[in-house]
């Protein structure tokens, strides 16, 4: 089945030690997104890829960045991960048509 | 920026009951879009209804749409206790180069 897989799903990072989140489609979808989940909030645009045009949300701290090597792959990287970073990441595509996003199973980051 | 706002944030109900969830936002949109959340888990997107419609159908949901008043309703029928989840309505800004803008989320629990 064509989906979007994020690994891995639980990831414990120590404090200021940097991760790599990963997210794969076999969607081949042209656009793909990052969004932060916090506890019983809505999920927060960081930024979005339209094919390899990167597009950073004003607000998005400069701690995160992201990387798109190819159409089937995206990265988030938190270089040095806070306390308040800890939350559910979650990757999603979109063939911008009316279908709505594709979003994976998300991974939860513990900072401790 | 946050775009839409779900009441109730929470809702309790019995199996066999509807379950109504409203959505209001603030700037023109392209479409609306309702989204799942299971706990713990990604989102699945259930249906999307284009600025140019007024109601949508797709099974036991109905979508309205009320651009003049910039909200929307979701309306579960015959709730059944696999609908407990968290629901999230989305905007898709009238805007290049934007993605979905989701609000806090209405969750449901659904009794037998």
């Amino acid at each position: 089945d064509a989906m979007v897989i994020q690994n891995p799903r639980y990831q414990v990072t120590q404090f200021g030690k940097p991760v790599t989140l990963s997210c794969s489609q076999t969607l081949n979808h042209n656009v793909m997104y990052w969004y932060q989940q916090k506890s019983s909030q809505a999920p927060k645009l960081l930024f979005h890829y339209y094919d390899k045009d990167f597009n950073n949300e004003a607000d998005t701290p400069d701690n995160f960045q992201s990387r798109r090597p190819n159409t089937s792959f995206c990265f988030l990287d938190i270089r040095s991960p806070g306390l308040g970073d800890a939350a559910m990441y979650l990757c999603a595509t979109s063939d911008q048509g009316l279908h709505g996003y594709t979003f994976g199973s998300g991974t939860r980051l513990t900072v401790v | 920026s946050q775009q839409g706002e779900e009441d109730p944030q929470a809702l309790s109900i019995q199996e066999g009951e509807n379950a109504t969830m409203n959505c209001s936002y603030k700037t023109s949109i392209n479409n609306l879009q309702w989204y799942r959340q299971n706990s713990g888990r990604g989102l699945v997107h259930l249906i999307l209804i284009r600025s140019n419609e007024r109601e949508k159908h797709s099974g036991r949901l109905r979508v309205t749409l009320d651009t003049s008043k910039k909200s929307s309703s979701l309306l579960i029928t015959a709730s059944r206790a696999a609908d407990t989840a968290s629901y999230f309505c989305a905007t898709d800004p009238n805007q290049a180069g934007t993605a979905l803008i989701f609000g806090k989320g209405t969750t449901l629990s659904v009794s037998s």
